[in-house]
Order: structure tokens, then C-alpha cells, then sequence
């Protein structure tokens, strides 16, 4: 069975550019796979940064951006704030109905 | 406004059949390309998408839990059911429903905790 990888934890100075990815254990992601990314804070329910790769969901700032970078999905953050500190999850659609999320990457800014 | 509100029983025993509803307001699932999914979180682990009903009726469901788990609809009265059998204590919870609407999952409910415990 397939798993979708992400980095378990990465670090990022304020002000700093960080770039997540969103990976397959076997082959390459493309825009096929419809990559979506959400992040999540403790206790709270996962919202929506970015999908259809690159479409920034409603009120996202264009500090964030999504693409296609060495057959992954990729979320970068640019000029990172201390509120982007967060649990960020990515979800990749396989056919037949089926999604399935990424491990998880959690985010720290200091 | 779209708002998705999950429920169900916060405590079931250990071979019991889970239940639960996804009541929903805002949108219909009668739209072309509407759909309703459930996804789960253990504490302190990672998101697991579990299944999704389309607005045209087709399902879909994760494999690795396919034969325990069934997605239905109740169109007039605005909710998607989950049932998932055969409960074990690693089903520990979050349970969250979600409207999914061009490729992700837009709107999430607040989510409801499941114990198993007997």
C-alpha cells in the first residue's frame, strides 16, 4: 500500500522561508493526485491552506504557496510568523474515491 | 454559511458497532460535485482519512478499513452516517465529517471524541 510522506518536524526562523513536501513511497506525485494542504493547532479542527496544488483557500495570505517541486507536492511559507507554528497535513487523492493524508509535518518557529 | 456538526456516542465497548451522524447545513448533497467525508485523528497522532459519500451516491473508503466501515445519506434530513464495526481501542479517537467541494475538503465540523473501553 501506498504511503504518503511528509518531513515529521522542521524548524524556521521568523521572517524565514521554509518549504514543506508531500511525498509518495512509491512514484510521483503530480497535480493528478489533486494535492491539498490543511494545518491543524492542538484542539483545534484542520483547515484548509491550498489545493488543486497551488489555489490558496479563501483568506489564506500569498505567503504561502503550493507546487510541484522533484515529483512532490510542496508548500512553502515565506516570511514565516509565530502563528504559523502548527501541524501542517497534506492529503493526495489515489482514484477510485480514495484520499489519503500525509504523516504529518509539525512546524516550529523560533 | 456551511457548518458540519458530528454525533454520536463518546464511549463504546470493544466489538460494538459505531455510529455516528454528520448533520449538516448550507449546502445540499444534491449538488454535482458535492461530497461528505470522515476523517479521524488519534490523540496525538495523524489525520486518517477514513470515507466519503458523493453527491451522485458513489462511496469510497480506505482500504486498509473497507470492510468495516459503511457511509450513508439521509438527503431530507441533511446528514451523513458512519458506521464502522468491530470497535477496538486503537479506533481512540477524534472523529471528524467534512464537506468536500473541487478536490479538498473545505468545511470541517468540530469533531467528536470516541472512546473504546469496556
Amino acid at each position: 500500500q501506498t504511503v504518503v510522506t511528509q518531513e515529521p518536524s522542521f524548524s524556521v526562523s521568523p521572517g524565514g522561508t521554509v518549504t514543506l513536501t508531500c511525498g509518495l513511497s512509491s512514484g510521483s506525485v503530480s497535480t493528478s493526485y489533486y494535492p491539498s494542504w490543511y494545518h491543524q493547532t492542538p484542539g483545534q479542527a484542520p483547515r484548509t491552506l491550498m489545493y488543486n496544488t497551488k489555489t490558496r483557500s479563501s483568506g489564506v495570505p500569498d505567503r504561502f504557496s503550493g507546487s510541484i517541486l522533484d515529483n512532490k507536492a510542496a508548500l512553502t511559507i515565506t516570511g514565516a510568523q509565530a502563528d504559523d507554528e502548527s501541524d501542517y497535513y497534506c492529503m493526495l487523492f489515489m482514484g477510485s474515491g480514495i484520499w489519503v493524508f500525509g504523516g504529518g509535518t509539525k512546524l516550529t518557529v523560533l | 454559511q456551511i457548518t458540519l456538526k458530528e454525533s454520536g456516542p463518546t464511549l463504546v465497548k470493544p466489538t460494538q458497532t459505531l455510529t455516528l451522524t454528520c448533520t449538516f447545513s448550507g449546502f445540499s448533497l444534491s449538488t454535482s460535485g458535492v461530497g461528505v467525508g470522515w476523517i479521524r485523528q488519534p490523540p496525538g497522532k495523524a489525520l486518517e482519512w477514513l470515507a466519503i459519500l458523493y453527491w451522485n451516491d458513489d462511496k469510497g473508503y480506505s482500504p486498509s478499513l473497507k470492510s468495516r466501515l459503511a457511509i450513508t445519506k439521509d438527503t431530507s434530513k441533511n446528514q451523513v452516517v458512519l458506521t464502522m464495526t468491530n470497535m477496538d481501542p486503537v479506533d481512540i479517537g477524534t472523529y471528524y465529517c467534512a464537506h468536500r467541494w473541487q478536490w479538498h475538503y473545505d468545511h470541517w465540523g468540530q469533531g467528536t471524541l470516541v472512546t473504546v473501553s469496556s
